[in-house]
């Protein structure tokens, strides 16, 4: 069982390139949500899904873009990269109906020069 | 919405000592309160969780209080070893919401 796989693990982009982090889970749960770890400051929530179809922002969703066509993938979109957002970012997942537990992916380290 | 505050930042204790973290939260609405372990490269895991209607809950070496009230809740873990050491964070929500607001996290070092 994979649980939540992120890819890629590791990432340098420049400046006002764009790129897609993707999330994919195998566990068929119904909720996904992409969170940024900065130092000192947690995790903060940037989009999440309740389900197929329906995406909804977070905390910090400026800068990212979601789609949700599948219960299985949950991709996160930078338009066009900013030092800002260099992070590490966690996907995770829920199964609807529990009491809330989350299941984090391993995290995507992300520079932007 | 949520603010959940988390104290403190870093903690270091011999190995058998016991660590507290405290946290508080903001929306008296929430009911569902979860710690996670991150361990270094890895995601959060997590490790114990309370609900709202009840006021403590223990598994083994770790327990967790909540205090409604007050919206304090604590992360208690007795007879620390070294593999306890690694960042700990609470978080607030609603049951079944797939989302949680979280603290800023403590760095756990446990020294042997």
């Amino acid at each position: 069982n994979a649980g939540v796989t992120q890819t890629p693990k590791f990432q340098v982009l420049k400046t006002g390139q764009s790129m897609t982090l993707q999330c994919a889970q195998d566990m068929n749960h119904e909720y996904m949500s992409w969170y940024r770890q900065d130092p000192g400051m947690g995790l903060r929530l940037i989009h999440y899904s309740v389900g197929a179809g329906i995406t909804d922002q977070g905390e910090v969703p400026n800068g990212y873009n979601v789609s949700r066509s599948t219960t299985e993938d949950f991709p996160l979109r930078l338009l066009s990269a900013a030092p800002s957002q260099t992070s590490v970012y966690f996907c995770a997942s829920s199964p609807y109906g529990s009491t809330g537990e989350l299941f984090f992916g391993e995290g995507s380290r992300l520079t932007v020069l | 919405g949520e603010n959940v505050e988390q104290h403190p930042s870093t903690l270091s204790v011999q190995e058998g000592d016991s660590a507290v973290i405290k946290c508080t939260y903001s929306d008296s609405a929430s009911n569902y309160f979860p710690w996670y372990k991150q361990e270094l490269g890895k995601g959060p895991q997590l490790i114990i969780d309370i609900r709202s209607n009840v006021g403590e809950k223990k598994d083994q070496r770790i327990a967790v209080t909540l205090n409604k009230t007050a919206k304090h809740f604590s992360l208690h873990i007795t007879e620390t070893q070294p593999e306890d050491s690694a960042v700990y964070f609470c978080a607030a929500s609603f049951t079944n919401a797939g989302k949680s607001t979280f603290g800023d996290g403590t760095t756990l070092t446990v020294k042997p």
